[in-house]
């Protein structure tokens, strides 16, 4: 199976930073990896898809980026709805795999 | 809009049995593949079990496979996760999830329903 593993784990910070989440694969995955932010109750949402594609109505704030086994989610300036946990996701290979996800709350 | 809407989790003692079902809407069912994922209390995300579009295949993870059993009914537009000798491991919230166009496998998952709580414990 594929671990997938992000950090941090958590991190506190202001509206308006800029944030950037990172996630591992423990092999070559090529470009399937998505991103999902998860909103406290809620179900996750998808963000971003084979690694750098912006899923429609998704705020432009968000972008992926990378390829093989690194791979960075960036929020270029944080709003109040952002405050999230976020999930990688791997398909690459059978059994899909998610990261243990990034807690964004508030500083 | 689309629509993925859950329903039968609850409360079952260990070893009970529990059947879900995921009505889907809004969009053409049998056109994509479809999956269960569980989140337990406090927990990441966790795929459990992914069928095709028209049932030819079928994939379990390693920690549901010979207890757990998906399904669909393209006619109902409606999935279901059959789910035998449960154990407290098993307690989360189950969320019904459609593939990307491209499918599961090199794609994403796509719209979530709102999930479904199921608790198992004596």
């Amino acid at each position: 199976d594929i671990q997938m593993t992000q950090s941090p784990s958590s991190l506190s910070a202001s509206v308006g930073d800029r944030v950037t989440i990172t996630c591992r694969a423990s092999q070559n995955i090529d470009n399937y990896l998505n991103w999902y932010q998860q909103r406290p109750g809620k179900a996750p949402n998808l963000l971003i898809f084979s690694a750098s594609n912006l899923q429609s109505g998704v705020p432009s704030r968000f972008s992926g980026t990378g390829s093989g086994t690194d791979f960075t989610l960036t929020i270029s300036s944080l709003q109040p709805e952002d405050f999230a946990t976020y999930y990688c996701q791997q398909s690459y290979s059978s059994p899909l795999t998610f990261g243990p996800g990034t807690k964004v709350d508030i500083k | 809009e689309v629509q993925l809407v859950e329903s039968g989790g609850g409360l079952v003692k260990p070893g009970g049995s529990l059947r879900l079902s995921c009505a889907a809407s809004g969009f053409t069912f049998s056109s994509y593949s479809m999956n269960w994922v569980r989140q337990a209390p406090g927990k990441g995300l966790e795929w459990v079990s992914a069928i095709s579009r028209d049932s030819s295949y079928i994939f379990y993870a390693d920690s549901v496979r010979g207890r757990f059993t998906i399904s669909r009914d393209n006619a109902k537009n409606s999935l279901y996760l059959q789910m035998n000798s449960l154990r407290a491991e098993d307690t989360a919230v189950y969320y019904c999830t459609s593939c990307s166009s491209a499918g599961c496998h090199k794609g994403w998952f796509g719209p979530w329903g709102q999930g479904t709580q199921v608790i198992v414990s004596s």
